[in-house]
């Protein structure tokens, strides 16, 4: 199994502003998820952090605005760049490890829920 | 339109009886995942199918992938309060396209 803290847990901030998030594994992992889920909406995928190469990102996200670094395999970053209100979502980091069952299983992190004012 | 589609959008079962839960895509899939998202426990992992026709079960959960891997079902058996939540399907469509996630199943369970 993975664990996977992350920081901050929440925060509001101002609009025009930057966040940082920190996602820590216990283990390491050559991928790491970064995912969004906004107000009552379902989970996106932003981007995947792989350990010594550039981000990949999915279609509507862009390195400008969701910039990440992976300095190792054990954490990742995402930074939230030039907030709007828009961006107030619960950011939420991923792993896939192995399970109990011994098949893969994809781990969460308890989320960093923002708010921008 | 969204991608993947769940039905029905919200249940209330009382406690014990059986229900399912269907995943549908206009799109054949590379693999289909499903999660479960509890306030206050974040988001889960179920289970992952990527074979036509594979069947998982993880203790009273089951899901299905159809042979043509464009519709899944996720059924739960002698439903428990500890089942209620959203249940989100997510799926990997296609070399190049996102990953995508269904709207979400909202189960409530009655004792």
């Amino acid at each position: 199994s993975a664990v996977i803290s992350q920081k901050p847990s929440r925060d509001i901030c101002q609009r025009g502003t930057s966040l940082t998030i920190q996602c820590q594994v216990d283990s390491q992992v050559t991928m790491m998820f970064w995912y969004r889920q906004q107000p009552g909406q379902s989970l996106t995928l932003i981007a995947t952090a792989n350990q010594g190469s550039e981000a990949t990102y999915e279609s509507g996200f862009v390195i400008d605005k969701f910039p990440i670094s992976r300095p190792n395999l054990t954490f990742s970053t995402l930074t939230v760049s030039n907030m709007s209100p828009e961006d107030s979502s619960i950011y939420l980091c991923s792993v896939w490890g192995s399970g109990e069952s011994s098949y893969n299983e994809q781990f969460f992190g308890p989320g960093t829920r923002l708010t921008v004012l | 339109s969204q991608e993947l589609e769940q039905s029905p959008q919200s249940l209330i079962v009382q406690e014990g009886k059986n229900l399912t839960i269907n995943c549908t895509s206009s799109k054949t899939l590379y693999g289909l995942y499903w999660y479960k998202q509890k306030y206050g426990e974040g988001l889960i992992f179920l289970m992952m199918l990527q074979k036509g026709g594979e069947e998982k079960s993880h203790e009273k959960i089951t899901a299905k992938l159809d042979e043509k891997k464009q519709q899944s079902s996720l059924h739960i058996t002698a439903s428990q309060p500890s089942h209620a939540g959203i249940y989100l399907c997510g799926a990997d469509m296609s070399y190049g396209q996102n990953f995508v996630f269904g709207p979400g199943t909202r189960l409530s369970v009655l004792p």
